[in-house]
């Protein structure tokens, strides 16, 4: 176990379906991360957050809302997707983000749009 | 902005021989270099990292080198075991701290 936790794991929802990912950190760590892993891509980074603000927003569209109320959790609330939004979606933190800190991961959310 | 080629895509190794990754980066300012390895249903995991002050880095089966003038740098897993078969990850951190990582290699380790 990597200290970062997510839930649920898998979720399939239609395009209509409103739902919320969740991801909580036990490392004590001050950043923390959203990725998208699709099928033959390379990790992408959607969001990141310093200390419960947004620093980062990868032009991830609007759909996507990602929510940071303490260091500890972070949220990806998700609204009106497409089927090509179907990935597996990665939490992290790191000890800070405006440095080179190690990112952990957490086991990820398999996103199933239908 | 920085850009991560990684190789091969594939690689099937008989247990005991040694497996190597290697990636190539864009960006000479980049100065941290992350390894990761994801096994299936899990999240990636830190497996090694080296900074650009440094040349090589090893913990024992699993070793990491870099060459900042060619940008590139590597993985190498010696006495590789039925459970080093996984998806190995490079990653560079460019100027804006964000890690860009590979496409990632498939290694198959073979009893």
């Amino acid at each position: 176990e990597t200290g970062v936790t997510q839930t649920p794991r898998h979720l399939v929802m239609g395009m209509t379906n409103k739902k919320s990912l969740k991801c909580e950190q036990h490392l004590g760590h001050n950043a923390m991360y959203w990725y998208k892993q699709s099928a033959k891509k390379p990790l992408e980074l959607m969001f990141v957050y310093n200390f419960k603000e947004q620093t980062e927003n990868n032009s991830v569209p609007s759909r996507f809302s990602p929510e940071c109320p303490n260091s500890s959790h972070l949220f990806l609330h998700l609204h009106t997707l497409q089927p090509e939004d179907s990935a597996l979606y990665l939490c992290a933190s790191s000890q800070g983000s405006l440095s080179p800190r190690e990112q952990y991961f957490g086991p990820g959310t398999r996103l199933t749009v239908t | 902005g920085e850009n991560v080629e990684q190789h091969p895509s594939t690689l099937s190794v008989q247990e005991g021989d040694s497996a190597v990754i290697k990636c190539t980066y864009s960006d000479s300012a980049s100065n941290y270099f992350p390894w990761y390895k994801q096994e299936l249903g899990k999240g990636p995991q830190l497996i090694i990292d080296i900074r650009s002050n440094v040349g090589e880095k090893k913990d024992q089966r699993i070793a990491v080198t870099l060459n900042k003038t060619a940008k590139h740098f590597s993985l190498h897993i010696t006495e590789t075991q039925p459970e080093d078969s996984a998806v190995y990850f490079c990653a560079a951190m460019d100027s804006s701290y964000k890690l860009i990582f590979g496409s990632g290699t498939r290694l198959l380790v073979r009893p």
